[in-house]
């Protein structure tokens, strides 16, 4: 079935570095994609979101980047914070608002 | 605004038991949607409920179900629980406009199964 993966599940970065975390997918049907990041103890919490017929969207601190001839999916995190720390997710829409999750990278800033 | 809310926070049922988790969306939102998720598979969807009507659905066996009621409030029933039921189940809430910033979570009910 369709799927959405992850290249790294852990991601350690020095303070004050930026961050990438890697994303790929394999419906070429999707048309939306969420980042969502999640804190010990607490639901997933949206951080940005990119439609197909974009290929990059910035917001506070963070960018996403979609290649979607290699069905790919980044998030930039500038300048990180020990606040960062937490696990990411990537997600894909397809059909009727089903989203598909990734496996999850998480994110360890060192201080 | 109040948040989502999900209740219980942690539950532990015995294998064969029947659960029922409830989840209040944030006021105005009339799309609530159910996940699991566990270590090995991640999050995966479970179900929709837009205006108490079912409108997605995940590939979850029949044992998993759930409903939504007038208020938008929506409860999801897990019947004859397995040990691999043992998850975080997560409800997120939406305007039933499309996903992104409409599209709340929250904090999770733990189930374990023992």
């Amino acid at each position: 079935g369709e799927s959405v993966g992850l290249h790294l599940p852990t991601l350690s970065v020095q303070e004050g570095d930026n961050s990438i975390i890697n994303c790929a997918y394999s419906n070429s049907a999707s048309d939306y994609f969420i980042w969502y990041k999640q804190e010990s103890g607490k639901g997933p919490q949206f951080i940005i979101d990119i439609r197909s017929n974009m290929d990059k969207r910035q917001g506070q601190r963070v960018t996403v980047l979609l290649n979607k001839t290699v069905k790919h999916l980044s998030l930039q995190i500038a300048a990180t914070q020990p606040g960062d720390s937490a696990v990411y997710f990537c997600a894909e829409i397809f059909g009727n608002e089903k989203l598909t999750f990734g496996t999850g990278t998480r994110l360890t800033i060192i201080p | 605004k109040a948040g989502v809310t999900q209740t219980p926070r942690y539950l532990i049922k015995t294998r064969g038991q029947q659960v029922t988790l409830s989840c209040s969306p944030i006021s105005g939102h009339r799309s609530v949607s159910w996940y699991q998720q566990t270590p090995g598979q991640g999050l995966q969807f479970l179900f929709e409920y837009f205006s108490e009507t079912q409108r997605n659905k995940g590939n979850f066996p029949g044992r998993f179900s759930g409903r939504q009621f007038s208020n938008s409030r929506s409860e999801m029933n897990v019947s004859t629980l397995e040990l691999g039921d043992s998850a975080l189940y997560l409800c997120a809430s939406s305007g039933g406009q499309g996903w992104g910033t409409e599209a709340f979570f929250g904090q999770g009910t733990r189930l374990t199964v023992v």
